[in-house]
């Protein structure tokens, strides 16, 4: 059983549109990162998110945290072929030194 | 700048052949991790240590080894490789346990086997 579920698994979309990944999870979360990680290489920690309805700014991305902190979103604007990744949401709860990983969003935006 | 840095980036081996692999780190951090990420998948927490208390995940195969000889280095041994382990194998390190849990990722050793 997954306890962190992303969606959609995949999305092609053509460079300045918008997109959203979701990560829904019916566990709580004491926090929740994001992790963008480009083909060969390791996954680079974009946002960590902690408190219930926290929305994080990183540029052209907006990170969300639900209220009851289960689940959260990832919203790019106006996307570039350099947001082009697979996406990773991974919880933390509130005890324990683990990370539970979603399944990923694979990214790609065409010029 | 501070990082984590694994060895090699790219390992070839042999069925059956054992094969090691390196992560330092230059952070500090009490906690170091090995996944296993198949293609497109999730990584998967192989086993981690909390300074060098040894943490073993219930469905990480005997095959797989860690040794963490000081803070800055952890080994990930493979005893005797098959051809399902071939993946992307990754460290990661995080300051301390505990609900925050920022992992900061190596750039990950891709392992073929022949």
């Amino acid at each position: 059983t997954q306890l962190l579920e992303q969606s959609p698994q995949f999305l092609s979309i053509q460079e300045g549109e918008n997109l959203t990944v979701y990560c829904n999870s019916s566990s709580v979360f004491s926090s929740l990162q994001w992790y963008r990680q480009e083909p060969g290489e390791g996954p680079v920690l974009l946002v960590t998110v902690v408190t219930g309805g926290e929305v994080k700014k990183l540029k052209r991305l907006t990170f969300q945290f639900g209220d009851a902190r289960k689940d959260s979103s990832l919203h790019i604007t106006a996307a570039q072929p350099g947001d082009t990744g697979l996406y990773l949401c991974a919880g933390a709860r509130a005890a324990g030194n683990k990370l539970t990983f979603g399944g990923g969003t694979r990214v790609l935006v065409k010029p | 700048d501070a990082m984590v840095i694994q060895n090699p980036r790219y390992q070839v081996t042999q069925f059956g052949k054992p094969v090691t692999l390196s992560c330092s780190q230059t952070l500090n951090h009490n906690v170091m991790y090995w996944y296993q990420q198949k293609s497109s998948q999730a990584p998967k927490l192989l086993f981690h240590y909390y300074d060098k208390d040894f943490n073993n995940e219930a469905d990480t195969p005997d095959n797989f080894q860690s040794r963490r000889p000081n803070t800055s280095f952890c080994f990930l041994d493979i005893r005797s490789p098959g051809l399902g382990d071939a993946a992307m194998y990754l460290c990661a390190t995080s300051p301390q346990a505990g609900a925050w849990n920022e992992q900061f990722f190596g750039p990950g050793t891709r392992l073929t086997v022949l």
